[in-house]
């Protein structure tokens, strides 16, 4: 089955800095990458997805890139304020009607101000 | 995307008994998955439910031990049965529409004492 690895666990930076979340899949056919932001004592948010067939999607602050042939994808956090302070989730799902998402460890995320 | 109420949002239990987390959407969906978080940790899926034929469920989770029901296209429930302090974590439930997107609802932090 699939396998996620996220990397870092931890990650500490500036207000204002960027930050950068990497993480990589083994199943090829995973086509499907979301990222969920989750805060503490709330469910995981989406806060941005892609799809195999591109190979980055911005929206606003964030952004995420993929290597299909690497088998890594990253996002991209710019100009980082304290409320992106958070635990953010990789995943990956072959992207199928009711496949699941197979999730990595996690990163949190701490912007000091 | 849709919309989930998940209830009850926190509860402290007692060994041996068992607990019943509802999960309401405000749509009819395809797919409805459980996860399980704990402490510190990343999302492991339960099982899937789907309308009309038991869960499935995923290696390491037994029905015994969670029964799940979905009596219709909007509803489901997780019972964590006779539970233990290994128990203690938080569960969540996610919808599928059929396509790429997954919603997750606030989540159930269960504490077993």
């Amino acid at each position: 089955g699939e396998n996620v690895e996220q990397h870092p666990s931890t990650l500490s930076v500036q207000e204002g800095d960027s930050a950068v979340i990497k993480c990589t899949y083994s199943d090829s056919a995973s086509n499907y990458f979301p990222w969920y932001k989750q805060e503490l004592g709330k469910g995981p948010q989406l806060i941005i997805d892609i799809r195999s067939n591109v190979g980055e999607k911005k929206d606003q602050r964030i952004a995420v890139t993929l290597n299909k042939t690497a088998k890594h994808f990253s996002l991209h956090i710019t100009e980082t304020q304290p409320e992106d302070s958070a635990v953010y989730f990789c995943a990956a799902s072959t992207g199928n009607a009711g496949n699941m998402l197979t999730f990595g460890g996690g990163t949190r995320l701490m912007v000091k101000p | 995307s849709a919309v989930i109420s998940q209830k009850p949002s926190r509860d402290i239990c007692q060994r041996g008994t068992s607990l019943t987390i509802q999960c309401q959407v405000d749509s009819q969906v395809t797919m409805m998955f459980w996860y399980r978080q704990q402490p510190g940790q990343s999302l492991t899926l339960i099982a899937t439910a789907n309308q009309g034929s038991e869960a499935t469920y995923e290696s390491g989770f037994v029905i015994d031990k969670f029964p799940i029901s979905r009596p219709n296209l909007t509803f489901s429930t997780l019972t964590v049965s006779n539970m233990s302090p290994e128990d203690s974590s938080i569960y969540l439930c996610s919808v599928s529409s059929g396509g790429y997107g997954y919603t997750f609802g606030s989540g159930t932090r269960l504490t077993v004492v």
